[in-house]
Order: C-alpha cells, then sequence, then structure tokens
C-alpha cells in the first residue's frame, strides 16, 4: 500500500485480556519496527524485524509482549494479559533500510480499563 | 554512547519568531541525522535529514544545521506559524545498516 496500516486504530480492553495489534507496512519496506508511546511521551523501542533474519526483541518490556511477522511482510503485536500499564499508543513503522527513511503508521490507541 | 539527547522539552514561541531545537550525540559512528515531526493522533513523519559531510542543509522554512566537532545538530524553523506546533523528534544512525536511536522530543507550540 502507500503508506504503513495499523488496526485497529483504537482498542479498549479489559485489565487481564489479550490483545493484538496488526500492522501492514509498505511493500518492499523489508524492515519493521514496534515503538511505544505513552502520553506526552518518546517514542520506546520494542521489536524489530529485519528481512528473514532474527528479530531484536531487546526493547519488549515483559514477556507478556510478542511479536510475529509472517511472510516478511504482516507484523502482529500481541500483549498477553493485559496490564494497565500497558495503555499507551503503540506505533509500527517500516524502512527499507534500517536507519534511513522510516514511515511510521498511525498508532493503534491501546486503553485497558 | 548510543544516546541522542534532545533539548528543549518544550518550547513556545511567538508567530513569526524563529524556533530553535537541539540534539547531541556522543557517537561519532553516526552519520545520518533525521528530524521527525509529529501531530496528534499520527505518528511521526520525516522533516527534513543531514549527513554529516554538510554543515547545514535547508528545505523551505526548516533548516538543520550541523556542528560535527561539538557533535551537535539543530532545527531551526523560521518564521513560525501555529500549524509547525507539534512535538519534533531528532535521531542519529549509523547508516543503513543500523537503527535510528531517538531523542526524547520536544513539544513545540507556536502562539498567535
Amino acid at each position: 500500500g502507500a503508506g504503513v496500516s495499523q488496526s485497529p486504530s483504537n482498542k479498549v480492553t479489559e485489565k487481564g485480556k489479550d490483545v493484538e495489534l496488526r500492522c501492514d507496512p509498505i511493500s518492499g519496506h523489508t524492515a519493521l519496527y514496534w515503538y511505544r508511546q505513552s502520553l506526552g511521551q518518546g517514542l520506546e523501542f520494542l521489536i524489530y524485524f529485519q528481512g528473514n533474519s532474527a528479530p531484536d526483541k531487546s526493547g519488549l518490556p515483559s514477556d507478556r509482549f510478542s511479536a510475529e511477522r509472517t511472510g516478511g511482510s504482516v507484523s502482529t503485536l500481541t500483549i498477553q494479559r493485559t496490564q494497565q500499564e500497558d495503555s499507551a499508543v503503540y506505533l509500527c513503522a517500516s524502512s527499507r533500510g534500517q536507519g534511513v527513511g522510516y514511515t511510521f503508521g498511525s498508532g493503534t490507541r491501546l486503553t485497558v480499563v | 554512547q548510543q544516546q541522542v539527547k534532545q533539548s528543549p522539552q518544550s518550547l513556545i514561541v511567538q508567530k513569526g519568531g524563529i524556533s530553535i531545537i537541539n540534539c547531541a550525540y556522543e557517537n561519532t559512528a553516526f552519520d545520518y541525522f533525521p528530524w521527525y515531526q509529529q501531530f496528534p493522533g499520527k505518528g511521526p513523519a520525516l522533516l527534513i535529514a543531514i549527513r554529516p559531510d554538510v554543515s547545514e542543509k535547508k528545505e523551505g522554512r526548516f533548516t538543520i544545521s550541523f556542528n560535527k566537532s561539538a557533535k551537535q545538530f539543530s532545527l531551526h524553523i523560521m518564521d513560525s506559524q501555529p500549524g509547525d506546533s507539534a512535538t519534533y523528534f531528532c535521531a542519529a544512525s549509523k547508516g543503513s545498516n543500523y537503527q535510528l536511536i531517538w531523542g526524547a522530543g520536544t513539544k513545540l507550540i507556536i502562539k498567535p
């Protein structure tokens, strides 16, 4: 597609439930990133995929968080047993190379009640 | 050494004034320095970027100034407009094979 597409745009979930957030990157972009942005804060790196290489999971805050990228394209970020502190905007970005030209989606606003 | 330090955290500028946001880095291997602009409810978008072989890059009202010896770079917004009100992020990378390292962001408000 023309841009990075994320769904849903908003998600309200009850504490303890699992959620799945989806990212559809720009076609041909081999690198895909997930970030978390709390209200008024900066970008917190979560996980990074590059082609067929093993993902860099160094930013995942706990084992409740996981992500996969199928066929080098669509990615899903899963948060299990959600907690209120998980409430944030989850942003996905893709790029042709690692360090240049990131294109971000509009994010998924997750609210855990 | 991997950090990019951004200041100020927030900035209020009168319409028509010059907005200046600064970033500093330690890693001399960084060779790509972009600025991203983020409006509420949207993801950050690439605004302008510079490589260390030039000291300044200008695109319209936006200018990056780069000081290699001081390991600093800054974003200047000339004739600031209310529509420039947004959060600005600086970043750096060691090139196309490494991830961007992000500054903490600056919330810019342009007062009419």
